[in-house]
This record gives C-alpha cells, sequence and structure tokens, in this order.
C-alpha cells in the first residue's frame, strides 16, 4: 500500500521568503507523486505532478518540487511566497499496480505574512 | 462551461436518516471520486469508480453507498449507518483511471442537527 505524510500541518513565512513543504512517501513500487492546492471553501487543483521523468518538476504558480528517491520524499517549494500563496496544499500518491486513486496526505496550510 | 458540479452546498442530516450529495460532470471523463475531508486528517477516500456501472471502495467506505449508472453521474448516500457524518465532501473526476489529473468540485459541507 502506498502512503504520504506531510510534516508540519501549519507552516508560517513572511512575504518574499523561501517557502517549503515537505512530503515523504511510502511505496513499494515507484511511485506518481502530486502536490494539489486548496483555496478556502474551494475544491483542490492540480499544482505538479512527478511521473518518473525528470525529478525536479516544475508547476503553476512557481512551485516546484524534486523526486528524491534516496530519501524518499517530493518537497515542495518556492523561492519567494506572495500573499495569494496563502492556501492548503496536499500532497499524494499513485502507482500503476493495486488501487487506481489518488492517496492523499493530511494537509499543510501556508500563511504568508506580510 | 465544463466543469463538475457538487449540490447542495450545505446539507443537515437528522438522526438515523439518509442523505445524497450529488455530483454531476460534463467533461466527458469516465472515472469519479468521493473524498471526505475532515481538518487536520487530509482527503479519504470513500468510493471511486473507474467506469460506468463500477465501483469500488476506498479507505472509509463503511455508512456510503453509490451508484454510477450514468457516466455523468455518482451520487453519494450517506446512510444512518454512518455514525459521524459531519465533514467536508469533495467529489472529483479525471479522464481515464490511469490520468492523475483530478477535477474537483467545490464542496459540500454536511452538518448533524
Amino acid at each position: 500500500a502506498q502512503s504520504v505524510t506531510q510534516l508540519g500541518s501549519h507552516v508560517s513565512v513572511s512575504e518574499g521568503a523561501l517557502v517549503l513543504l515537505r512530503c515523504n512517501y511510502s511505496s513499494s513500487v515507484p511511485p506518481y507523486l502530486f502536490w494539489y492546492v486548496q483555496y478556502p471553501n474551494q475544491g483542490l487543483q492540480l499544482l505538479l505532478k512527478y511521473t518518473s521523468a525528470a525529478t525536479l518538476v516544475k508547476g503553476i504558480n512557481g512551485f516546484e518540487a524534486e523526486f528524491k528517491k534516496s530519501e524518499t520524499s517530493f518537497h515542495l517549494t518556492k523561492p519567494s511566497a506572495h500573499m495569494r500563496d496563502a492556501a492548503e496544499y496536499f500532497c499524494a500518491v499513485r502507482t500503476d499496480t493495486g488501487r487506481r486513486a489518488l492517496t492523499f496526505g493530511s494537509g499543510t496550510r501556508l500563511q504568508v505574512q506580510p | 462551461d465544463g466543469g463538475i458540479t457538487q449540490s447542495p452546498k450545505y446539507l443537515f442530516r437528522k438522526e438515523g436518516q439518509n442523505v445524497t450529495l450529488s455530483c454531476e460532470q460534463n467533461l466527458n471523463h469516465d472515472a469519479m471520486y468521493w473524498y471526505r475531508q475532515d481538518p487536520g486528517q487530509g482527503l479519504r477516500l470513500i468510493y471511486y469508480s473507474q467506469i460506468v456501472n463500477d465501483f469500488q471502495k476506498g479507505d472509509i467506505a463503511e455508512g456510503y453507498s453509490v451508484s454510477r449508472e450514468k457516466k455523468e453521474s455518482f451520487p453519494l448516500t450517506v446512510t444512518s449507518a454512518q455514525k459521524n457524518p459531519t465533514a467536508f465532501y469533495l467529489c472529483a473526476s479525471s479522464k481515464s483511471a490511469t490520468n492523475e489529473k483530478l477535477f474537483f468540485g467545490s464542496g459540500t459541507q454536511l452538518s448533524v442537527l
């Protein structure tokens, strides 16, 4: 079975500071990994995904994530935070075997201070 | 406009009552999903359907039921057997079961009276 763990349920940064949201995965087969973002009172939308091509993945709104197999990690970063980045971020995993549905982490709420 | 529509936005359930949450998509997607969102627990999979007339249990299917009689529709019934139904319910769809880009509805908040 696959799973993801997001370290830190709340992260607060200043506007212009580096954003780092952590995600570690567990999977016995090569995983597909995703980051989704949820703005208040809305559904989720895809930020970026890793599907075994380049290990550094660039997404929308200046976010990127790096797949590190040796660390079983897929951390999300952004060099400079904007106020509009305040939202909840979810890491998710899927594999080609077993259940064909995403398994989500518990989420990290990002606050951006002016 | 293509999209996925959930209704109602807010729903209240009395004890012992079954309630049904609607999810409709006009994206011509084969796969549809129901997730439950609780604070601090992320999204947990209730049921999913890879194709019409077929569906599978997710991690927390007890107390819920679904049907997939039409490609566009995947209603979720919260039965009286679900003892803690208060949560935010999200429906999603994807082009196929192997396509990872999920399109989400705007959710239904279910509360118990």
